[in-house]
């Protein structure tokens, strides 16, 4: 089974609005951090956001926001107040705590802002 | 600059040919990662060291793959004998111990075109 599901390939939103990328996850173990990070065309993997799985409010940077749903795995990251520079793909992550070893990535949205 | 440095950016090489990449991590990062990223796809892991010993390593690593971390600082990957099917970005990250939750950071990839 897949350990992270991003089933938005591609999102259009329009510049100054709010987008929500989907994310679901999949583990046992109960303890686990999940991360997102953005990658733009010029391959650099940026992180933005994490949210422990024992952490009891949603995490918040900025105009990033996780929206962590422990009973249903899932932890949509929302950008508030979307810019041009925000168009690039974005990754959901997770370590596991038993390991902690690797982080698993989901296949990605491709988020691209219309003026 | 203290990120994560990777060397070189852009590599073409002729199939069966040798090629060695190069990491250099943050500098008090002594986790550090490999990870494999082809075209519309997410970061797959490929090995893992916490100072100069590999803790892990993925299926994905076949016998062609080494890895290297002399002295717990920089880290080399090599691919001998390369395929096509090796042509992909790869991705090196470095993280803390400090917390079970730390980020990782990455650098911007070395990007790797078999013909």
């Amino acid at each position: 089974a897949q350990k992270i599901t991003q089933t938005q390939p591609g999102m259009f939103v329009q510049e100054k609005e709010a987008v929500t990328l989907d994310c679901t996850y999949d583990t046992s173990d109960p303890s686990y951090g999940l991360f997102w990070y953005k990658q733009p065309s010029s391959g650099e993997m940026i992180f933005l956001i994490y949210q422990g799985s024992y952490d009891q409010q949603n995490a918040t940077e900025g105009r990033y926001s996780l929206n962590f749903q422990k009973a249903r795995k899932s932890a949509n990251l929302v950008i508030s107040a979307s810019q041009l520079g925000d168009s690039a793909m974005y990754f959901c992550a997770m370590r596991e705590g038993n390991t902690g070893n690797q982080f698993y990535f989901g296949t990605g949205t491709s988020l691209t802002v219309i003026p | 600059d203290t990120g994560v440095s990777q060397d070189p950016r852009h590599k073409i090489t002729k199939r069966g040919q040798n090629v060695t990449f190069r990491c250099d991590p943050i500098s008090e990062h002594n986790r550090l990662y490999w990870y494999r990223q082809t075209l519309g796809q997410g970061p797959e892991f490929l090995t893992y060291f916490q100072n100069e010993a590999q803790l892990e390593k993925s299926r994905l690593l076949s016998d062609r793959f080494s890895a290297e971390r002399p002295k717990g600082s920089f880290s080399t990957l090599e691919i001998q004998r390369t395929e096509q099917g090796d042509s992909a970005m790869y991705l090196c990250a470095s993280s803390s111990v400090t917390g079970v939750w730390t980020e990782a950071f990455f650098g911007q990839g070395t990007r790797l075109t078999v013909v």
